[in-house]
């Protein structure tokens, strides 16, 4: 039990261009999920905590206008990075958070996001 | 201030040896501690939560508040035991996130 998915597992896209990355809770509903990125070799920086239906909590220094997070459903959220470049290319990584009151996340299996 | 330090980025040890995987944190309040690991082109996975007591794969994890201390050990290492753990204290406030250390790479020589 508590599964998450990310797609697509990785992308290319130019550079300019919008990419959408989704996080699904599989087996159980999420009110909350964060979202983090993950440097080569290097810990998990937190982005912003989403949660269902309301506005995305971003962390000090990430641009929310960049980086566009939707919590549409509970076990659905998605980031879409705009007008990307190439120092945003990254690993992404989404976590669940499920309702029966456990702080644990459940963590996806990452996006690797390349911006030419 | 909220801070989780785990002191080495590196860590090698030989087949059968014991493990210390060092986690220190800063925290005001009772902290909730937890242990991730990530295995070569994996999800991170939980290990280890303090609340819990348990041992997973041989690991253990105690808290220690006077050293502020969250250090995980295992008796006899195993060459399936390398790979990345990450020490995590939940962050009480707000939106109860977690605050990740940097990291130790465990690789364990044959």
């Amino acid at each position: 039990g508590a599964v998450v998915s990310q797609h697509p597992s990785w992308v290319i896209c130019k550079s300019g261009t919008s990419v959408k990355i989704e996080c699904r809770s599989l087996d159980f509903q999420a009110t909350t999920m964060f979202w983090y990125r993950q440097f080569p070799k290097q810990s998990l920086m937190l982005m912003a905590t989403s949660n269902e239906g309301s506005k995305a909590t971003y962390e000090q220094g990430v641009e929310k206008d960049k980086f566009l997070i939707n919590h549409a459903s509970l076990t659905l959220s998605t980031l879409t990075v705009t007008s990307a470049h190439p120092e945003d290319s990254s690993f992404y990584i989404c976590s669940a958070r499920d309702r029966s009151g456990s702080y644990e996340q459940y963590f996806g299996p990452g996006t690797r996001l390349t911006v030419t | 201030a909220q801070r989780v330090t785990q002191p080495e980025k590196l860590l090698s040890v030989f087949k059968g040896a014991p493990v210390e995987l060092k986690c220190n944190y800063s925290y005001s309040g009772s902290p909730e501690l937890f242990w991730y690991v990530q295995y070569s082109r994996q999800r991170l996975q939980l290990l280890l939560r303090h609340i819990s007591r348990e041992s997973i794969k041989g690991f253990t994890a105690d808290l220690n508040k006077g050293e502020t201390s969250f250090h995980l050990k295992k008796p006899f290492a195993q060459e399936e035991d390398s790979a990345m753990y990450y020490c995590a204290l939940l962050s009480l406030s707000g939106t109860y996130k977690y605050i990740f250390g940097t990291g130790t790479r465990l690789k364990v020589l044959a």
